[in-house]
């Protein structure tokens, strides 16, 4: 079946535009989360959703970021007057719900260039 | 919070050999404790896990290791072979707010050279 998929796979944006970066979960899917992957680090958490909640958004580096969730399903992170230090991989994982051993299931990942 | 630390962070192997990465994480309260393989281009995938009420757990060639009172857990893979060149990423996470959000640690790179 169709797993996460995220769009676009690449984005290069000039410092100071806003980007916006979308992610489509596995159907059924009511868990979301958002992570971030710089070169040679893990994955830093920034958000989670459970169903079109965001219950804790401690995680967002700035209040240049906010991410929306509509109907359940698809997700969409916004980065507001994008900064060279934004570049990384935006990765979207979504579980079946928010229980201990719900298997996270990541898309493909944005890799966003701020140039 | 949680802090989970991943040793090494690049691993070269001959094929056949073993491969251990070894995570130490800090909070107690942490209970559960997956492992994902990350290949290039492509998002982080669930290869194996383990709970906090369970020493050890194998599957084929992979198996993962539990020390609770030590706070650590390992990855080791057997007989490796090229394919499973890629990023090893170790995570735990406990209930917060009612929910589960994993800490990763900063990854392995392992290399198995043909």
């Amino acid at each position: 079946g169709a797993g996460v998929s995220q769009s676009p796979s690449n984005k290069v944006t000039e410092k100071g535009k806003d980007v916006e970066l979308r992610c489509d979960p596995i159907s059924g899917h009511t868990a979301l989360y958002w992570y971030r992957q710089s070169l040679g680090q893990g994955l830093e958490f920034l958000i989670y959703f459970q169903g079109n909640s965001a219950p804790d958004k401690s995680g967002l580096p700035s209040d240049r970021f906010s991410a929306e969730r509509t109907g359940g399903s698809v997700s969409t992170l916004t980065i507001q007057r994008t900064q060279q230090e934004d570049s990384a991989v935006y990765l979207c994982a979504s579980s079946l719900a928010l229980g201990a051993g719900d298997e996270q299931f990541f898309g493909p990942g944005t890799r966003l260039t701020v140039l | 919070g949680e802090n989970v630390e991943q040793h090494p962070s690049t691993l070269s192997v001959q094929e056949g050999d073993s491969a251990v990465i070894k995570c130490t994480y800090s909070d107690s309260a942490s209970n559960y404790f997956p492992w994902y393989k990350q290949e290039l281009g492509k998002g982080p995938q669930l290869i194996i896990d383990i709970r906090s009420n369970v020493g050890e757990k194998k599957d084929q060639r992979i198996a993962v290791t539990l020390n609770k009172t030590a706070k650590h857990f390992s990855l080791h893979i057997t007989e490796t072979q090229p394919e499973d060149s890629a990023v090893y990423f170790c995570a735990a996470s406990a209930a917060s707010g009612g929910s589960y959000i994993p800490t990763f640690g900063r990854g392995t790179s392992l290399i198995v050279h043909p």
